[in-house]
């Protein structure tokens, strides 16, 4: 079956700066690579995704891409703040199924 | 729209007991899928449903099952609970009716601790 690595498993930066991070998926049968955001006790929250047809994708702050030769996407923030601080899932799915594949997830630590 | 609801929040069962945990996804989406998250394996599909019909399935015994009604609302089953079964219970909601769009939005969760 699918499986999706994640990398790093925690991530700090300053607020301002850039966070980075990077999942690689096995089945090249995937299509659909959201990213979710969980805040401590609440629910993941979809932030962003992208389709097997599109390399890149940006909404404000949030970008993300993906390189279906190497298997690999990428969630990119930019400007960081403290309220990006959570833990961070990438996830894929295989065409024509809804069932997701998570990513071990990063806990990413905003420091003011 | 109101988000997907899911009951109860809490739960606290002992080893050997069945317990049954209830999604009512966002109105209007037709396909709700399961999820288990623990702290040692992460987020983990159970099982997806679509016109109360089951259409995907991940690794889990038996022991675990559901349903979807007519209405779209669903619910898990766990039986013969076990030690490890302590974890979220995750549902998410999705409106693709043709796999077209895949987003997925997750509920609040219900805590299943069993001792």
């Amino acid at each position: 079956g699918e499986n999706v690595e994640q990398h790093p498993s925690t991530l700090s930066v300053q607020e301002g700066d850039s966070a980075v991070i990077k999942c690689t998926y096995s089945d090249s049968a995937s299509n659909y690579f959201p990213w979710y955001k969980q805040e401590l006790g609440k629910r993941p929250q979809l932030i962003i995704d992208i389709r097997s047809n599109v390399g890149e994708k940006k909404d404000q702050r949030i970008a993300v891409t993906l390189n279906k030769t190497a298997k690999h996407f990428s969630l990119h923030i930019t400007e960081t703040q403290p309220e990006d601080s959570a833990v961070y899932f990438c996830a894929a799915s295989l065409a024509g199924r809804r069932a997701l594949t998570f990513g071990s997830g990063t806990r990413l630590q905003v420091q003011p | 729209k109101a988000g997907v609801t899911q009951t109860p929040r809490y739960l606290i069962k002992t080893r050997g007991q069945q317990v049954t945990l209830s999604c009512s996804p966002i109105s209007g989406h037709r396909s709700v899928s399961w999820y288990q998250q623990t702290p040692g394996q992460g987020l983990q599909f159970l099982f997806e449903y679509f016109s109360e019909t089951q259409r995907n399935k991940g690794n889990f015994p038996g022991r675990f099952s559901g349903r979807q009604f007519s209405n779209s609302r669903s619910e898990m089953n766990v039986s013969t609970l076990e030690l490890g079964d302590s974890a979220l219970y995750l549902c998410a909601s999705s409106f693709s009716i043709d796999f077209s769009y895949n987003e997925q939005f997750f509920g609040p969760g219900t805590r299943l601790t069993v001792l």
